[in-house]
């Protein structure tokens, strides 16, 4: 079956520590996106990407890094630098972004800082 | 430019009963809309889309929408509530060729009562 896999489904993280979030697809997809999601704030795009080897910040992109070697794989990093980690992070895939293309989601990550 | 203002942060309907969830959107150029569905610690799932096609759009799990250019407006709408629509819905705006990232609507929560 395609699809995204996120894992893992939870996170626990100590102050101070970084920590990578895993996101894979299968679909062919070349577009990917992170987006954190905080109750009653709906969907805040993190960083995105639209080709292998190139990204772009999102609207909340501080203390977050990521990397797009493979067209499959778009990982996350929750450095030390992000003040309120714990959210509920969801990764996302499309054909492209041109306007017409749903994005495909995955099942996501709860990360919670002790 | 793109915007989305999803109208009612809660909306509650018994079983049996029509749903309607309301969007309207702002966009310079022509739009794409979708509806995304998200269960409790899920990822989304897309409901429908409209992409400049026919202006009622039908979708999974009996819901549909019309696009209103002169209302611009894209509600969603299920003659009969189940309780399994339970669930969070993203109305969300994009722009047809060229692009775009998505933009999402902060989300509303459907309430299905027995």
């Amino acid at each position: 079956d395609g699809g995204i896999t996120q894992s893992p489904k939870y996170l626990f993280r100590k102050e101070g520590q970084n920590v990578t979030l895993s996101c894979e697809q299968n679909l062919n997809h070349d577009a990917m996106y992170w987006y954190r999601q905080d109750p009653g704030q709906g969907l805040r795009l993190i960083y995105y990407s639209q080709i292998v080897n190139d990204f772009q910040k999102g609207d909340i992109a501080e203390g977050y890094s990521v990397s797009r070697e493979k067209k499959e794989s778009f990982p996350l990093t929750v450095t030390s630098a992000q003040k309120n980690p714990t959210a509920f992070y969801l990764c996302a895939s499309s054909r492209g972004t041109s306007g017409g293309n749903e994005q495909f989601f995955g099942p996501g990550t709860r990360l919670t800082v002790l | 430019a793109q915007s989305v203002t999803q109208l009612d942060s809660h909306v509650s309907v018994s079983e049996g009963t029509p749903v309607l969830l309301r969007c309207n959107y702002s966009s310079s150029y022509s739009p794409s809309l979708f509806w995304y569905v998200q269960h409790p610690n899920k990822g989304l799932q897309l409901l429908l889309k409209y992409t400049s096609a026919a202006t009622l759009v039908k979708g999974i799990n009996g819901f549909e929408a019309e696009f209103k250019k002169s209302e611009t407006s894209f509600h969603l709408t299920k003659p009969s509530a189940h309780m399994s629509d339970a669930a969070e819905y993203f109305c969300v705006v994009s722009i047809i060729g060229g692009s775009y990232i998505p933009t999402f609507g902060r989300g509303t929560s459907l309430i299905v009562h027995p």
